[in-house]
């Protein structure tokens, strides 16, 4: 089972500014078997990126995905105050099996 | 539109089952597999495994063998997931969420969630 490790656990930062998420796979993963998603409290995840840079639908271009081999990122180019949750990094492997980073939470500073 | 609607929350003993249902509507059933994600309070998301309406057919994480089982009735469009011998560490929020189809490998649409309590 692949294991996907999110770095780091917690980022706080103020609105305006970069950020960077980092997912890092302990098997290299396909390009096109990675996802990111975002989570607010009482919600349901909400998918954001597939296939390591493709925004799903009505996902606004300050997000941006990158990255491959074992290591993935996700960019938010400038922080929105609707930007600030938990994102996770998500992947597809053999036999049909999908499993999680334990995700970045991303707090206003 | 693409909706996917759990069924309410639950309390259960420990030792005892539940079933939480998600019944899909704004598009075909049988075309999409149906996984199943749980969440535990401030935790991370937990993939448990998939069912694909068309066939029946299942796969389930390791970590749940022989304690899920994922159903479907497709004539009232809506997937099922049972869990049995339940434990306090079940008590979570279970997703039911939509594949969205080979080649790509992700879940476009959720369920609201269904918060399972388990507790003597």
């Amino acid at each position: 089972e692949i294991v996907l490790t999110q770095s780091p656990g917690t980022l706080s930062l103020s609105p305006g500014e970069r950020a960077t998420l980092s997912c890092r796979a302990s098997q290299s993963v396909s390009s096109s078997y990675l996802a990111w998603y975002q989570q607010k409290p009482g919600q349901a995840p909400r998918l954001l990126i597939y296939g390591t840079s493709s925004r799903a639908t009505g996902i606004p271009d300050r997000f941006s995905g990158s990255g491959s081999g074992t290591d993935f990122t996700l960019t938010i180019s400038r922080l929105e105050p609707e930007d600030f949750a938990v994102y996770y990094c998500q992947q597809y492997g053999s036999s049909w099996l999908y499993t999680f980073g334990q995700g970045t939470k991303l707090e206003i500073k | 539109q693409v909706q996917l609607v759990q069924s309410g929350a639950e309390v259960k003993k420990p030792g005892a089952s539940v079933k939480v249902s998600c019944k899909a509507s704004g598009y075909t059933f049988t075309s999409h597999d149906i996984n199943w994600v749980r969440q535990a309070t401030g935790q991370g998301l937990e993939w448990m495994g998939w069912m694909n309406p068309n066939s029946g057919n299942t796969g389930y994480a390791q970590k749940f063998q022989g304690r899920v089982t994922m159903t479907r009735n497709n004539s009232i469009r809506t997937a099922y997931m049972e869990l049995s011998s339940l434990r306090s560490e079940d008590t979570a929020v279970y997703y039911c969420a939509r594949w969205v189809g080979a080649p790509k490998y992700y879940f476009d649409y959720w369920g609201q969630g269904t918060l399972v309590t388990v507790s003597s």
